[in-house]
């Protein structure tokens, strides 16, 4: 089955800098990547997604990266806020199946002020 | 209603009784998943159901864990004969229709809190 790592587990930025979380994925059949939020004692809110099709997507101060040949993608958190403080999952669409979900185990981001 | 909606949010239950967690979807979503969340982790799969079909439940860790949705929309998930390492959050979800295609989130209830004591 699909495995998803995901790095650093712990991440801690000063307010305005950049944050980049990382995770390699095993099936090369995955083709869904999205990226979830969870703030304490929140559920997994959906930030951001991409497609096997796609290289890069961008939504304001987050982008994500996705390179299929190395199996890894990346999240991008730009101008950082402490708002952006959580923990961080991204997932993998678990090979030809087009609705399970691996998930990472998740980092958790600090932004201080 | 505005979200997935899970009861109850906390149950505690002794070693040994059984226990049915219940999922109202978003109104209108097909898709419903089961998700498994312990501390420090990231959700782990249970099952999946489009409609009333429970289309894969490979993630169900034995047979003392079932889940149905007979009307095609809530689902309630059954843990017989609960063991201590049975405690963890269970989540479920939903998504307008089944698959990951561009535009078809999936959402995620706030949980429920089992402990098996």
């Amino acid at each position: 089955g699909e495995n998803v790592e995901q790095h650093p587990s712990t991440l801690s930025v000063q307010e305005g800098d950049s944050a980049v979380i990382k995770c390699t994925y095993s099936d090369s059949a995955s083709n869904y990547f999205p990226w979830y939020k969870q703030e304490l004692g929140k559920r997994p809110q959906l930030i951001i997604d991409i497609r096997s099709n796609v290289g890069e997507k961008k939504d304001q101060r987050i982008a994500v990266t996705l390179n299929k040949t190395a199996k890894h993608f990346s999240l991008h958190i730009t101008e950082t806020q402490p708002e952006d403080s959580a923990v961080y999952f991204c997932a993998a669409s678990s090979g030809g199946s087009n609705y399970k979900l691996t998930f990472g185990k998740g980092t958790l981001l600090t932004v201080n002020p | 209603g505005a979200g997935v909606s899970q009861s109850p949010r906390y149950k505690v239950t002794k070693r040994g009784q059984d226990v049915a967690l219940r999922c109202d979807p978003i109104s209108g979503h097909v898709s419903l998943y089961w998700y498994r969340q312990a501390l420090g982790q990231g959700p782990e799969f249970l099952t999946y159901f489009n409609y009333e079909a429970q289309q894969d439940k490979s993630g169900l860790p034995n047979d003392r864990f079932s889940a149905e949705r007979p009307e095609g929309s809530i689902s309630t998930l059954t843990i017989q004969r609960t063991e201590q390492r049975d405690s963890a959050m269970y989540r479920c979800a939903s998504s307008f229709a089944g698959g990951t295609y561009s535009g078809n989130t999936i959402y995620f209830g706030e949980g429920s809190w089992l402990t098996v004591v």
